[in-house]
């Protein structure tokens, strides 16, 4: 079964700290993506890859960056953490050539006092 | 943006009954996926159905991309379906949008 980890599982962040949560998979997909869910909104799409060195902007970028080092990590960057970034957020990968199939990580809960 | 509705937003049903889920789309879609997601939080990837009719187990998924939209069929539920069911389109450059989710409570 395809592998999705997450790190951390929980974080307690301060108004205008920096953020760095991690995404690695073991699947060889090239295809990352980082979500964040709320209630009343679902799952937003922020920044995702096609690979390595690859960064796309999803649905809600503002106030996040991300980085896709090797095929096997992509991480979300909050350069200044604001509490309307509290939410969970999670990572997924996949891979085009089977359907698109995502494997989710089991999420990290962020809470921006 | 891409926007996918689904319906009902929650749904209470006895053990054995079967379960009708909804989702509309805004925009082309490639295929719809549905996932399950756990109290507690993790996502399943349960179907992946770029048209017609599909089914593992006692799930039944149903596309119809021209008409922008789909439908999951559960039958005969169990308490462990318990859960949040998400629809997910896929549209250009292998995006996935989600719906907001169907929560499903299924009871003895």
């Amino acid at each position: 079964e395809a592998a999705v980890t997450q790190s951390p599982r929980n974080k307690v962040a301060v108004t205008g700290g920096k953020v760095t949560l991690s995404c690695n998979q073991t699947n060889n997909h090239n295809n990352m993506y980082w979500y964040r869910q709320d209630t009343g909104h679902g799952l937003r799409l922020i920044h995702y890859s096609y690979g390595a060195g690859s960064t796309e902007k999803g649905d809600i970028p503002d106030g996040y960056k991300a980085s896709r080092p090797s095929q096997e990590n992509f991480s979300l960057i909050l350069e200044l953490a604001t509490p309307s970034q509290t939410s969970v957020y999670f990572c997924a990968s996949g891979d085009q050539g089977r359907g698109e199939r995502l494997f989710f990580g089991h999420g990290t809960k962020l809470s921006v006092l | 943006g891409q926007q996918v509705q689904q319906s009902p937003a929650s749904l209470v049903l006895q053990e054995g009954e079967n379960a009708e889920l909804q989702c509309n789309f805004s925009s082309t879609a490639t295929r719809l996926q549905w996932f399950y997601q756990r109290p507690g939080g993790s996502l399943v990837s349960l179907l992946s159905n770029p048209s017609g009719t599909k089914h593992t187990g006692r799930l039944t998924s149903t596309t119809v991309t021209k008409e922008r939209r789909g439908s999951l069929h559960i039958s005969s539920s169990q308490i462990t379906d318990s859960g949040t069911y998400l629809c997910a389109m896929v549209g250009t450059g292998s995006k996935l949008s989600f719906g907001k989710g169907a929560k499903l409570t299924v009871s003895p």
